[in-house]
C-alpha cells in the first residue's frame, strides 16, 4: 500500500457485535480520516481526527489515535448489515491503506 | 456534505481511443483534487495530485503522457486516459478537497473497460 496499514484485512461479525479496526502509518501526521466504501462506489467521508485529538465519537462511530504509536482504531458499535463494506484510514498526504472488509451478518 | 460528481459512471471502448472522465465540485470550491485508481478488491492507489491552474503531481511508475491530468477551474478537474489498453480496465475514483476543512469528498467512481 502508499502508506500505513489497516488490520485486520478482513473482518466477518454478527449483526448487533462491535467491529474494531486498525490502522497504522509511518510519518508524522496532521490529521487521519476514516472512510467508507461500499462495493464499487466512490468513498465516503466518516471522521477526520486531528493529531492533537485522542478520540472522536459520531453516532455509532468512535475513532481513537494514538499519535506516539501511530496508531488509529475505528470502533463500529451495534453493527449491522448495512455497515458491510470496506473501510480505509487515510493520512493528510491522501493516500490509503490496504483497507479491512467488513461484514456484518444479519 | 459536499458532493463531487464525477462523469461518466461507467465507459467502455477500444484500445487506442482516449477516454476523458470529469470530477466537479459542485458546492464548493477545490484547489486540489486527487485521482485514484482502484483495481477489484484492492485499496485505492494515487495516481496524481491535480491543482488549479498549474501541472499536476504524478506519483512514481504512472505515466503522465499516458494519463493526462486538466486542472482548469476551481470545480473541474479532468482525467484523460490517451490510447487505452485492456489493462488501463480499472475503476477511477476522483477526490475534491475542501479548503477550510481539509476533508476529501470523492465521486462515485468511473469504471472504464477497455476492449
Amino acid at each position: 500500500s502508499q502508506q500505513g496499514e489497516e488490520d485486520p484485512q478482513a473482518l466477518s461479525i454478527q449483526e448487533g457485535e462491535n467491529a474494531t479496526m486498525n490502522c497504522s502509518y509511518k510519518t508524522s501526521i496532521n490529521n487521519l480520516q476514516w472512510y467508507r466504501q461500499n462495493s464499487g462506489r466512490g468513498l465516503v467521508h466518516l471522521i477526520l481526527i486531528r493529531s492533537n485529538e485522542r478520540e472522536k465519537h459520531s453516532g455509532r462511530l468512535r475513532v481513537t489515535l494514538d499519535t506516539s504509536k501511530k496508531s488509529s482504531s475505528l470502533l463500529i458499535t451495534a453493527s449491522r448489515a448495512a455497515d458491510t463494506a470496506s473501510y480505509f484510514c487515510s493520512r493528510n498526504d491522501m493516500r490509503f491503506g490496504a483497507g479491512t472488509r467488513l461484514t456484518v451478518k444479519p | 456534505g459536499a458532493v463531487v460528481s464525477q462523469h461518466p459512471s461507467w465507459v467502455i471502448c477500444k484500445s487506442g481511443t482516449s477516454v476523458k472522465i470529469e470530477c466537479r465540485s459542485l458546492d464548493f470550491q477545490a484547489t486540489t483534487m486527487f485521482w485514484y485508481r482502484q483495481f477489484p478488491k484492492q485499496s485505492l492507489m494515487l495516481m496524481a495530485t491535480s491543482n488549479e491552474g498549474s501541472k499536476a503531481t504524478y506519483e512514481q511508475g504512472v505515466e503522465k503522457d499516458k494519463f493526462l491530468i486538466n486542472h482548469a477551474s476551481l470545480t473541474l478537474s479532468t482525467l484523460t486516459v490517451t490510447s487505452a489498453h485492456p489493462e488501463d480496465s480499472s475503476f477511477y475514483i476522483c477526490s475534491a478537497q475542501q479548503l477550510n476543512t481539509g476533508e476529501l469528498f470523492f465521486g462515485e467512481g468511473s469504471r472504464l473497460t477497455v476492449l
